[in-house]
């Protein structure tokens, strides 16, 4: 089992629509939980941290924690074309030196 | 957030020769740098772990003697790809972590290596 799971996709919405990613991890102790955003050809550029369960909003952005689920989301209100990208989850194991481990990646793509 | 640096943003060099990455911290201290590789279409691989003033811990399968990396500051980490070959050629991104509390990682805009 991979320790950050993600779909691939590509997910495709239309323009408005709110777009949303998950993931699931497999340490139970993960203690921090990150969104990155990747554009082609681009480094990852981080938009959101969460580390306790619940919803964390950042404008059109919010991050979702379950971690006795062991899943984060990421919902993207009114998505725009600009939104296209890939996204990735990672997860910072408590053991290890507090690793970040990175899923595979979703590939959204919002239509005009 | 953060800003880290890289430099070159892309190199091409001849199969045998070697090719050093800076990364940097600008606006913060670094004291633990990770550099990873992503080849086209394919998800970050991390490389290693550096860290200031020791030796870096690198992944399962990566050879430190052909990826060279020295964290001889708090704000600059350097990654040295010895005899590059065409294999070699990908695209290298470092990142630095801000603080150990909150684990945020932040990257640098990369380096694409290309190995003729």
């Amino acid at each position: 089992q991979k320790e950050v799971e993600q779909n691939s996709g590509p997910l495709s919405v239309p323009e408005g629509a709110i777009a949303s990613l998950n993931c699931t991890y497999s340490d139970r102790v993960s203690q921090s939980f990150f969104w990155y955003r990747q554009y082609s050809g681009k480094s990852p550029e981080l938009i959101m941290s969460i580390y306790s369960n619940g919803d964390k909003e950042d404008g059109r952005f919010t991050a979702q924690l379950n971690k006795a689920s062991q899943y984060v989301s990421l919902l993207i209100r009114d998505s725009q074309p600009s939104d296209s990208a890939t996204y990735l989850c990672a997860v910072s194991l408590a053991t290890g030196g507090f690793k970040t481990i990175f899923g595979a990646g979703t590939r959204l793509f919002v239509k005009a | 957030g953060a800003v880290v640096s890289q430099h070159p943003s892309w190199v091409i060099c001849k199969s045998g020769t070697s090719v050093k990455i800076e990364c940097r911290s600008l606006d913060f201290q670094a004291t633990t740098m990770f550099w990873y590789r992503q080849f086209p279409k394919q998800s970050l691989m991390l490389m290693a772990t550096s860290n200031e003033g020791s030796k870096a811990t690198y992944e399962q399968g990566v050879e430190k003697d052909k990826f060279l990396i020295n964290h001889a500051s708090l704000t600059l980490s350097t990654l040295t790809v010895t005899s590059a070959h065409p294999e070699d050629s990908s695209f290298y991104i470092c990142s630095a972590r801000v603080s150990s509390a909150n684990n945020e990682q932040f990257f640098g805009p990369g380096t694409r290596l290309t190995v003729l």
